[in-house]
């Protein structure tokens, strides 16, 4: 099942600029992740937001919780053509079980 | 080692065939996940062990059948699969299954097709 929505579904960008995803989700959650994948390959983890945090950095990445209304975005600073991807917010729950479900996904087209 | 290995990449197989995709780490990661990824969808999630028990099975049906023999390996065994199981079978492991500290390390999939 799917637990999150993500805004846009794509996004093309020139290098340099930042570049904004949002994940909304429906049910109370324990954390947030995001992963990046590359051409269909293996996921990469990029961050991990708890629930009690509101923001959160790591290197050009910039994450935001904000659990009034179920949302989540990442923003990539600086973009550069190498950010191309898909960008997936993940949502860790107990639901029957420690789980984790991916949103549908962003995919970042960085234009050289 | 901070890698999850998956062999093989890539796997063709009939409806008739038995065929198993392998996962290995090497982290001491004491969780272990099988997800099953279409073509521009996101990761679906099929089952979770935790210190080597089967925790979540989502309903998979039976011609899947996970396994995990130890700490550092899980298998999965297909048997008489649809073409509509064709897809990206991704393994991660996480540090502590009963925790929401950490998160997921992923192998680079394996590539099934049914034919």
């Amino acid at each position: 099942s799917q637990q999150g929505e993500e805004d846009p579904q794509a996004l093309s960008i020139q290098e340099g600029e930042n570049a904004t995803m949002n994940c909304s989700y429906k049910t109370s959650i324990n954390n947030l992740q995001w992963y990046r994948q590359n051409s269909g390959r293996g996921l990469v983890h990029l961050i991990l937001i708890r629930s009690n945090e509101r923001e959160k950095h790591s290197g050009r990445l910039r994450v935001t919780l904000d659990t009034s209304k179920k949302s989540s975005s990442l923003l990539i600073t600086a973009s550069r053509a190498a950010d191309t991807a898909s960008y997936f917010c993940a949502t860790a729950s107990y639901t029957g079980g420690f789980k984790t479900i991916f949103g549908a996904g962003t995919r970042l087209f960085v234009k050289a | 080692d901070t890698e999850v290995t998956q062999t093989p990449k890539h796997l063709v197989m009939g409806m008739t065939n038995k065929k198993s995709l392998k996962c290995e780490q090497h982290m001491g990661h004491r969780a272990m996940y099988w997800y099953k990824q279409k073509a521009k969808k996101p990761p679906e999630l099929m089952f979770v062990y935790s210190y080597e028990k089967l925790s979540i099975n989502e309903s998979v049906p039976s011609r899947f059948s996970p396994e995990c023999p130890n700490s550092s390996l899980l298998n999965l065994h297909l048997h008489a699969l649809q073409p509509e199981d064709s897809a990206l079978y991704l393994c991660a492991s996480s540090q502590e299954p009963r925790t929401f500290n950490y998160g997921y390390t992923f192998g680079s999939g394996t590539r099934l097709t049914v034919v």
